[in-house]
């Protein structure tokens, strides 16, 4: 069926370095949407980034994620983390219908 | 006006009552989801609805229902709570059901 898997639930990076995690999903659905959300403490979830289109870079706020649905693949990456990026990230699958599939989410914290 | 609105933010109940939660959102959007979210697992979508159609997911379709009484208003009914309903209930939106879902900001329901 159709599912999301976050490998890391929680990352500690230290400010400054690269952010990257991970995203792998399965759908048996060509036309599948992929979505990042961020979600930070005492706000509401909310969408970073999404892509249906193979191979093609997607950015927003410092963050990109590219879909590659040869390895069913869309990892969220930043050059440079800070310490305002601390949250939890969520991956999410929209397949061919109106259905969501959340992953369980990485927890993200920047230190100093 | 981008905000999906959710009350109570905070509901206690007692096992074997009812609990009834409300969700709004202004942006004329035909979809609204309900989400349950238990620590450390991925939110799971329980339902939503499309314009007037009601889609429940398979394995709690008996423990939840739900009411749409117009296009902004979007209720989550569990008849009789029972302990494992204890969760947060995140509430979402969106515009033809697969791109971008607003969400609000959670009802933490915790039954005693």
């Amino acid at each position: 069926g159709d599912s999301v898997t976050q490998k890391e639930g929680l990352v500690t990076l230290t400010e400054g370095l690269p952010v990257m995690l991970n995203c792998t999903y399965q759908t048996i659905y060509s036309n599948a949407f992929l979505f990042w959300y961020v979600h930070y403490l005492n706000e509401s979830p909310r969408l970073l980034l999404k892509s249906s289109t193979d191979n093609k870079r997607t950015e927003h706020q410092g963050f990109h994620a590219t879909l590659h649905k040869s390895s069913s693949s869309f990892h969220l990456q930043k050059s440079s983390a800070q310490l305002s990026d601390s949250a939890l990230y969520y991956c999410a699958l929209s397949p061919g219908y109106q259905n969501f599939y959340f992953g369980k989410g990485t927890s993200l914290t920047v230190i100093p | 006006d981008t905000t999906v609105k959710q009350n109570p933010r905070y509901k206690l109940a007692r096992v074997g009552k009812p609990v009834n939660l409300i969700c709004s959102q202004t942006m004329n959007h035909d979809t609204m989801y309900w989400y349950q979210k238990k620590p450390n697992q991925a939110p799971k979508l329980l339902l939503f609805y499309y314009d007037k159609i009601l889609n429940r997911e398979a394995d709690t379709f008996e423990k939840f229902q739900s009411s749409r009484p117009n296009n902004s208003f979007c209720s989550l009914y569990i008849g009789s709570a029972g302990l494992e309903y204890s969760a947060m209930y995140l509430c979402a939106s969106s515009r033809k059901g697969r791109y971008e879902q607003y969400f609000g900001p959670g009802t933490r329901l915790t039954v005693l």
